[in-house]
C-alpha cells in the first residue's frame, strides 16, 4: 500500500538558516509527489510537486523540493528560513491511476527570529 | 478568484445531534473531495466527487456519514449522530483535472467541529 511518512513532528531553525523538512514514501510504481503548508487556522496551500523530470522542483515562497528515486525521498528544503515560513508542513503521494492523495502526518516548522 | 468557501467556520454540538458542513468549490473545478483532519494527523479522504458522482466514497462512513453533490458544484456533508471521536476539522477541496493525478488541490479553510 502507499504510504508518506515525516520522521519528524518539530523542526526548529534560525531566520536565516537553511531548513529542510524531510519526507519519505513507500510505493510501487512512479510517484506524484506534493507539499502543502498550513497556516493557523487555514487550510491547505499547495507549494509544489513533482511529475516527472528535472529532480529539483522549486515552488512558492522561494521552496524546493528534490526527488531522490534511490532513497524514495522527496525533502522539502528552502535556503534562508524567514519567521513567516514558520507554520506546519505536509507531504502527500499519489499513484499514476486514479488513487487518492495520501498525506504524512505533518511537521511542524518553527522559525525563531 | 474566489477560493474553496466552507461554512460554518467552526460548530459546537452535543452527543447524537446531526450536523451538516457546505462547500462551494472553485468555478470550474469538477472534482471535490472531502478530507477529515484529526488533530496532530494529516488530512485523510473522506469523498471524491467528478461532478455530481461519488467516484471514491470508500472512507466515509456510511452508517452515519452522508454526502451529496447534487447539481455538480456545491457538496453538502452530513453527520448524524455525531460522536464524540467526531471532534475534528472537514476540509473540503476541489481540483480541475478530472482524475487530478497530476494537479494540485484547493483546499477550503475548513470547519472545526467540537461534538461534547
Amino acid at each position: 500500500a502507499q504510504s508518506v511518512a515525516q520522521p519528524e513532528d518539530q523542526v526548529n531553525v534560525a531566520e536565516g538558516n537553511p531548513l529542510t523538512v524531510k519526507c519519505t514514501y513507500s510505493v510501487s510504481g512512479n510517484p506524484y509527489l506534493f507539499w502543502y503548508v498550513q497556516y493557523p487556522n487555514r487550510g491547505l496551500q499547495f507549494l509544489l510537486k513533482y511529475i516527472t523530470g528535472d529532480n529539483l522542483v522549486k515552488g512558492s515562497y522561494g521552496f524546493e523540493a528534490e526527488f531522490n528515486k534511490s532513497q524514495t525521498s522527496f525533502h522539502l528544503k528552502k535556503p534562508s528560513a524567514l519567521v513567516s515560513d514558520s507554520a506546519l508542513y505536509f507531504c502527500a503521494v499519489r499513484f499514476s491511476g486514479n488513487t487518492p492523495l495520501v498525506f504524512g502526518k505533518g511537521t511542524r516548522l518553527s522559525v525563531i527570529a | 478568484e474566489a477560493g474553496v468557501v466552507q461554512s460554518p467556520r467552526y460548530k459546537i454540538i452535543e452527543k447524537k445531534q446531526p450536523v451538516a458542513f457546505w462547500c462551494n468549490p472553485i468555478s470550474g473545478h469538477n472534482t471535490l473531495y472531502w478530507y477529515l483532519q484529526n488533530l496532530g494527523q494529516g488530512p485523510e479522504l473522506l469523498i471524491r466527487y467528478e461532478n455530481e458522482e461519488a467516484v471514491d466514497d470508500s472512507q466515509l462512513p456510511k452508517d452515519r456519514f452522508s454526502a451529496e453533490r447534487l447539481k455538480g458544484v456545491d457538496s453538502t456533508l452530513k453527520i448524524q449522530p455525531a460522536e464524540l471521536g467526531d471532534s475534528a476539522v472537514y476540509l473540503c477541496a476541489s481540483s480541475l483535472d478530472p482524475g487530478a493525478n497530476t494537479g494540485e488541490l484547493f483546499f477550503g479553510e475548513g470547519s472545526r467541529l467540537t461534538v461534547l
